[in-house]
């Protein structure tokens, strides 16, 4: 999806914090989401926010949104190896029928 | 047993030959969506469909065709198949406009 954008790649140590960010061009999106691809797996929701919204936390997963800037992050705390995977995020516009996708990034997890 | 089964998971098949990817939903959605997945690029949307009489273009659906059988049943052809359809393809189905989509394990096709 060429209106998300992501970096392809992010390695941490396991322990640490990792973040994932995500810029979309398109204001008139009312639901971002995050998901999460493990090898040979199809994608599983992560987590949404609503495009009114700035922050939302669960558990050890923290969604920024900055639609000032057009920007989204995905902050996973006490990064584990069961994390490494490929993490997308998506927006849903309005007047659109489907979800366009980032081109996701691969989060590696070092012991 | 999977929500949302695809059918095959892996497939070889040679330039020009007719397949079939075949995908069924337990979850009672209404929508249903074909992907495809490349290295770098993310999903792109193919064809999607929102009931059984309705059947709607993607933004890169030239050289698919797709069939919704019943309301659980999405199946996308490629009538002549070609190496640059090499891919991961995924069906998903999402049950309303603003809840998430649920996505099958994903058919890795190879055309040689």
């Amino acid at each position: 999806g060429e209106d998300v954008e992501q970096s392809l790649f992010l390695s941490v140590r396991e322990g640490d914090s990792s973040v994932i960010n995500c810029t979309y061009t398109d204001s008139s999106s009312t639901y971002l989401y995050w998901y999460k691809q493990e090898p040979g797996a199809g994608l599983q929701l992560l987590t949404y926010i609503f495009s009114n919204m700035d922050m939302k936390q669960d558990q050890r997963l923290t969604v920024l949104l900055n639609k000032k800037d057009k920007h989204l992050s995905l902050r996973i705390a006490d990064t584990q190896t069961g994390d490494s995977a490929i993490y997308f995020c998506a927006e849903r516009r309005t007047g659109r029928r489907a979800l366009t996708f980032g081109s996701g990034t691969r989060l590696q997890v070092q012991p | 047993d999977a929500d949302v089964t695809q059918t095959p998971r892996n497939r070889i098949t040679k330039t020009g030959k007719r397949i079939m990817l075949e995908c069924s939903q337990t979850k009672g959605h209404d929508r249903m969506y074909w992907y495809r997945q490349d290295p770098g690029l993310g999903l792109r949307l193919i064809y999607y469909s929102f009931d059984v009489k309705d059947i709607n273009k993607g933004e890169i659906s030239d050289g698919y065709s797709v069939s919704r059988q019943a309301q659980a049943k999405f199946s996308l052809s490629l009538e002549s198949a070609i190496p640059n359809q090499t891919a991961l393809y995924f069906c998903a189905t999402s049950g309303g406009k603003d809840t998430e989509a649920f996505f099958g394990q994903g058919t890795r096709l190879t055309v040689v």
